[in-house]
């Protein structure tokens, strides 16, 4: 069975870098036909796609984002990490990992549980 | 950038059948998956390329995406039903994935 968790501070202040980790248990990083993704949900809101990370290093990012996020992998560890930097308080949400099968459109068939990020001073 | 559109809310009687729609501009030429959330989990796939129901989806549970708009449809809808529904499809222009702002089925 695939699982991820997500990791990190659950309270940033404002300007400074959100970082999280997904480490994911019962399948390699590096499988073919998956790739990787951050999905966040404001409370009461819809879900909003960050962006993607291929085993091999591969990245695209929501264009609304602006190029504040920033996502790499660890192959040796199997997790892949999410950067935000500039945080306003625009940016507390409910973020989530998740496993995307390359398809077009990808379907997102694994979900971490979500982490509650906060940025306040 | 592409956008898709969905009612805030859909209300339906137990036993009934649900309809939710997701709007976008000729969006029957992409395809369509749709998402489940209720409160406090993530979400999970029930229909996947416009029609494809993931395993464990009971067959219930229904798509279909034409011209400017895709549906999902419940039928004999349970009050386990009760979600948060989202539709999702793949921006291949600017090459990232959009949801649309999510609609809560009430189960009345």
């Amino acid at each position: 069975q695939v699982q991820l968790q997500e990791s990190g501070p659950g309270l940033v202040k404002p300007s400074q870098t959100l970082s999280l980790t997904c480490t994911v248990s019962g399948d390699s990083i590096s499988s073919d036909n998956y790739y990787w993704s951050w999905i966040r949900q404001p409370a009461g809101k819809g879900l909003e796609w960050i962006g993607r990370i291929y085993a091999t290093g591969g990245t695209s990012y929501n264009p609304s984002l602006k190029s504040r996020a920033s996502i790499s992998v660890d192959t040796s560890k199997n997790q892949f990490s999410l950067r935000l930097n500039s945080v306003t308080a625009a940016d507390t949400a409910v973020y989530f990992c998740a496993r995307a099968e390359d398809i077009n459109p990808p379907l997102f068939d694994y979900w971490g549980q979500g982490t509650m990020v906060t940025v306040s001073s | 950038s592409y956008v898709v559109t969905q009612p805030m809310s859909v209300s339906v009687a137990p036993g009934k059948t649900a309809r939710i729609p997701c709007g976008g501009d000729n969006i029957g030429s992409k395809s369509v998956n749709w998402y489940q959330q209720k409160p406090g989990q993530a979400p999970v796939a029930v229909i996947s390329y416009d029609s494809d129901r993931p395993s464990g989806i009971p067959e219930r549970f229904s798509g279909s995406n034409s011209g400017n708009t895709a549906t999902l449809t419940i039928g004999r809808v349970e009050a386990g039903d009760e979600a948060d529904y989202y539709c999702q499809v793949w921006d291949s222009s600017r090459d990232h994935s959009i949801f649309g702002g999510g609609t809560q089925l009430t189960v009345l």
